[in-house]
């Protein structure tokens, strides 16, 4: 069964600084979609960024951006100037081309003030 | 803004009971999922649905049912309710059968089996 491992159970970083959470999967496939969803504690989930595997580029959403390494099968989520609301359970996705859905098992991100 | 409501926060049923899970969207998406979440396990799909009266497995859907009669609306049955499927269940929806298209989520439904 193919798998998405966030290696990180917990994380934790000091406030306006840098943190990376990594995701690592296994795929046969050249297209598939890569995911990072955010679940604050006790509130909804939701996307934070998406990456197409056939793009070379790297996604960027204002402090958030990745870092794709196809061949590595490594999809890291970066998070600058880090702040209070980050806090939250950081879920890793990959969507495969029979829309198989393989999530990873979430890094809880903990900021310190 | 898109809106994706379950029927409760929290539910505390007993063993043997039959559960409905009702799910509902308000921005005419096609496709329809429920998972299941648990901690160290991350999200796993029980059923999703991509048009009414359209359903398929997912990872776990032993124990499980589901429901679209219409568009907007997806139903997760227990029909028969076991200790191990307390859980938090999650619904989400999406706009297109195409992939790469974000899901949207509700707030959860926290089912405790007694």
């Amino acid at each position: 069964a193919q798998t998405v491992t966030q290696s990180q159970p917990e994380m934790s970083v000091q406030e306006a600084e840098t943190v990376t959470l990594s995701c690592t999967y296994d795929t046969s496939e050249s297209d598939y979609y890569l995911f990072w969803y955010k679940q604050p504690p006790s509130r909804q989930m939701i996307l934070v960024i998406r990456q197409e595997a056939y793009k070379q580029q790297n996604a960027t959403e204002n402090r958030f951006s990745v870092n794709f390494q196809k061949a590595a099968k490594s999809f890291s989520l970066k998070i600058s100037d880090s702040q209070l609301g980050d806090a939250a359970m950081y879920f890793c996705l990959k969507l495969d081309s029979n829309y198989q859905l393989i999530w990873g098992a979430g890094t809880k991100l903990i900021i310190k003030p | 803004d898109v809106k994706v409501t379950q029927s409760s926060r929290y539910l505390v049923k007993r063993t043997g009971e039959k559960v409905f899970l009702e799910c509902v969207q308000d921005m005419d998406h096609e496709n329809m999922f429920w998972y299941r979440q648990d901690p160290g396990l991350g999200l796993r799909l029980i059923y999703f649905s991509y048009d009414v009266k359209m359903k398929e497995k997912g990872d776990i859907p032993e124990g499980y049912s589901v429901s679209r009669e219409k568009k907007e609306r997806f139903s997760l049955i227990l029909e028969s309710a076991s200790t191990n499927q307390t859980s938090m269940y999650l619904c989400a929806s999406s706009p297109h059968r195409d992939r790469g298209h974000e899901q949207y989520f509700g707030p959860g439904t926290r089912l405790t089996v007694t």
